[in-house]
């Protein structure tokens, strides 16, 4: 079992609509999770982490948590063409600190206008 | 600040021939990180270092993979003799253990290709 899986995609979305990204992860004593978004030809740039249960909001973008279910989303409102790339999900491992992150191969997104 | 540089952006080589990838951390960065991207394989953490000492080397694929840190503004990753499944997108990456939470900073990466 990979450590961190993401649906490769693309998940195609009209413009103005809700996109859903979804992660879910193996290690159980992960602590802090990340989304990176990453166009194409260019290095990933961190969006949003979060560490607690439930949402994180940060303008169009909310981040959801549920480590019961090993389980992290990423809601994109109002999709815009811009919006178009490759979400990348990455996980700290138990032993947090500044231990390396472990990426999701990314779901490529493409918003439709 | 600059961002993490990388150096060069782009290294075409034929197989067998070494090849040097170059990488200034943001400074005050005390934790530095290659990762190589693939489709096949996404994201992969090859090597990394705290205080320019490394720290886990397990996922530098071979003996033909090597990496310093010589101080604290420069690393390399060295490749010899490098081979046709070498060819990927390598990427360095800084974090600051102060920061809180352990975001890393990507450089713009080196796109080798091996021929």
């Amino acid at each position: 079992q990979k450590e961190v899986e993401q649906n490769s995609g693309p998940l195609s979305v009209p413009e103005g609509a809700i996109a859903s990204l979804n992660c879910t992860y193996s290690d159980r004593g992960s602590q802090s999770f990340f989304w990176y978004r990453q166009y194409s030809g260019k290095s990933p740039e961190l969006i949003m982490f979060i560490y607690s249960n439930g949402d994180k909001e940060d303008g169009r973008f909310t981040a959801q948590l549920n480590k019961a279910s090993q389980y992290v989303s990423l809601l994109i409102r109002d999709s815009q063409p811009s919006d178009s790339a490759t979400y990348l999900c990455a996980v700290n491992r138990r032993n947090s600190g500044n231990t390396p992150l472990v990426f999701g191969k990314g779901t490529r997104l493409s918003v439709i206008a | 600040d600059a961002g993490v540089i990388q150096s060069p952006r782009h290294e075409v080589t034929e197989m067998g021939q070494e090849v040097t990838l170059r990488c200034k951390p943001i400074s005050g960065h005390d934790y530095l990180f290659w990762y190589r991207q693939t489709m096949m394989r996404g994201l992969e953490l090859l090597i990394y270092f705290n205080n320019n000492v490394p720290i886990d080397d397990s996922g530098m694929p071979e003996d033909r993979f090597s990496a310093k840190m010589p101080n604290a503004s420069f690393s390399t990753l060295k490749i010899q003799p490098s081979e046709p499944r070498d060819s990927a997108v390598y990427f360095c990456a800084s974090s600051h253990t102060g920061a809180g939470y352990p975001e890393a900073f990507f450089g713009q990466g080196t796109r080798l290709t091996v021929v």
